[in-house]
């Protein structure tokens, strides 16, 4: 069975800091990684999905992730945060093969001042 | 296009008392699942339907928890009778058919606390 690992549980920037989470998942296989925000009184939401060929992946609002095969890695960075980026983030993969369900991190929670 | 929906937002219960939970997938979608978090944990799987039938439901915890989609429309999640350990959101997701590289959309959730 598969299982994701995000290296920080709450994260504290301030305005125009960089960013940057973890996110390890380990399955031998072929998966498809992805990232979800769930705004505070949101619905979780797709920030950017990476299922096949450039390892770099553009999401919503400035968000970008990068998928490093050899180690296991699917990181999501933005260069400047906002306020308004204050939220849990969670990173989720599934096994590329047929149906296949979400297993999630225990989320970062990421709050941003101004 | 409406999203999925969830009811109730909000449900306080106490322990032995029965309570069910809806969602509303997105209109076309055969694909719908249910998620749990509870509190401090990651978010897990509990089961898929496609359309009316249960295609896993190995993540649910025990037979305290059933699940039903009728006529492969709208599901409901029934706890009975409920313990301290189902307080949690429960999410419910929908995608729209068979791509192992569909995206989920999730509902708001429903925040179940068991007394």
């Amino acid at each position: 069975a598969q299982s994701v690992s995000q290296h920080n549980h709450h994260v504290i920037l301030s305005e125009a800091a960089s960013l940057e989470l973890g996110c390890n998942y380990s399955y031998g296989g072929t998966v498809n990684l992805f990232w979800y925000v769930q705004y505070p009184g949101q619905h979780l939401q797709l920030l950017l999905k990476y299922f096949s060929g450039d390892p770099l992946v553009k999401g919503i609002k400035g968000f970008e992730a990068e998928f490093i095969k050899s180690k296991f890695s699917f990181n999501l960075r933005k260069p400047s945060v906002q306020w308004s980026d204050t939220a849990e983030y969670f990173c989720a993969v599934n096994v590329n093969s047929g149906y296949s369900t979400l297993t999630f991190g225990k989320g970062t929670m990421l709050l941003v001042s101004p | 296009e409406a999203g999925v929906t969830q009811f109730p937002s909000h449900s306080v219960i106490e322990k032995g008392q029965t309570v069910t939970l809806r969602c509303d997938p997105i209109s076309g979608h055969d694909n719908l699942y249910w998620y749990r978090r509870v509190m401090g944990k990651e978010i897990k799987f509990l089961l898929h339907f496609v359309k009316e039938s249960k295609q896993d439901e190995s993540g649910m915890p025990n037979n305290r928890f059933l699940a039903e989609r009728t006529g492969g429309t709208y599901s409901t999640l029934k706890v009975q009778p409920a313990e301290l350990e189902d307080s949690g959101v429960y999410f419910c997701a929908s995608s729209p058919g068979f791509l192992d590289q569909e995206t989920q959309y999730f509902g708001p959730g429903t925040r179940l606390l068991v007394l």
